[in-house]
C-alpha cells in the first residue's frame, strides 16, 4: 500500500517550452501533496505544499509563477514547470501523506532536462 | 529551531559489517522520526518510522533505529551489511500535531558497501 507514481520519469524539453508532470497516489487519499527539487548529491528541497481545493504553500525564493502546481483532486497533483530554462534542469520528486499521517510516501522523481 | 543533523556525509563498510548511521534532531518536543532510503535516480522510500510508540523500531530490510530522548539521537543500524544496502539515506523529522506538513530532512548519508 502508500504508492506514489510520477509521470514522466524522464523529459527533455527546450528552452522556453512548459512542461507537466504529474504526482497520483494510487491507492490512498492524500489530502496533502509536497513538490521537492533535489540537486545532485545534495539533500531534498521543498518548493512547495500542496492542499486538495486550495492554492498552493511556496517556500521562500520559489517562483510561484514559474512552478504552477495544481492539486485538483485528492490523488492528483500537477508540478508545471513555465518557460524552462537550463537551470531549471534537476530531479522532481513529489510525496503525498495520507490524512492524519505524519509519514510521507514518495514518487519515483523525474527528471528534467531542458536544452 | 527545529532541525536535524545526520553526522558523516559518507559512510563506508564491508559486506557483513555493523551498519551505523547517525541522527540526531534538535528539538523542545519529541518529535516523530523517519528514516528514508533513497536508491540512484529514484524516490525515498520510507525505512522505518518512530511516533511515540516503542523506542525501539524494526523497519524493512533488516534496519532498526532506537528513539533515545537523552541522547536526542534516532541512529539507524544493521547487523550486517549488504551490498544491495548501498544507498543514500536520510534522517527525517515531524512534529506531534503537524500531520500533513513538510519534513525536516538531514543532509543524508551515503552508504558505500564493498565486497
Amino acid at each position: 500500500g502508500a504508492v506514489v507514481s510520477q509521470h514522466p520519469s524522464r523529459v527533455i524539453c527546450k528552452s522556453g517550452t512548459s512542461v507537466k508532470i504529474e504526482c497520483r497516489s494510487l491507492d490512498f487519499q492524500a489530502t496533502t501533496m509536497f513538490w521537492y527539487r533535489q540537486f545532485p548529491k545534495q539533500s531534498l528541497m521543498l518548493m512547495a505544499t500542496s492542499n486538495e481545493g486550495s492554492k498552493a504553500t511556496y517556500e521562500q525564493g520559489v517562483e510561484k509563477d514559474k512552478f504552477l502546481i495544481n492539486h485538483a483532486s485528492l490523488t492528483l497533483s500537477t508540478l508545471t514547470v513555465t518557460s524552462a530554462h537550463p537551470e531549471d534542469s534537476s530531479f522532481y520528486i513529489c510525496s503525498a501523506s495520507p490524512a492524519g499521517a505524519y509519514e510521507q510516501y514518495f514518487g519515483p522523481g523525474t527528471r528534467l532536462t531542458v536544452t | 529551531a527545529q532541525s536535524v543533523t545526520q553526522l558523516g556525509s559518507h559512510v563506508s563498510v564491508s559486506e557483513g559489517a555493523l551498519v551505523l548511521l547517525r541522527c540526531n534532531y534538535s528539538s523542545s518536543v519529541p518529535p516523530y522520526l523517519f528514516w528514508y532510503v533513497q536508491y540512484p535516480n529514484q524516490g525515498l522510500q520510507l525505512l522505518l518510522k518512530y511516533t511515540s510508540a516503542a523506542t525501539l523500531v524494526k523497519g524493512i530490510n533488516g534496519f532498526e533505529a532506537e528513539f533515545k530522548k537523552s541522547e536526542t539521537s534516532f541512529h539507524l543500524t544493521k547487523p550486517s551489511a549488504h551490498m544491495s544496502d548501498a544507498a543514500e539515506y536520510f534522517c527525517a523529522v515531524s512534529y506531534p500535531n503537524q500531520a500533513g506538513t513538510a519534513l525536516i530532512f538531514g543532509k543524508g548519508t551515503t552508504l558505500s558497501v564493498s565486497s
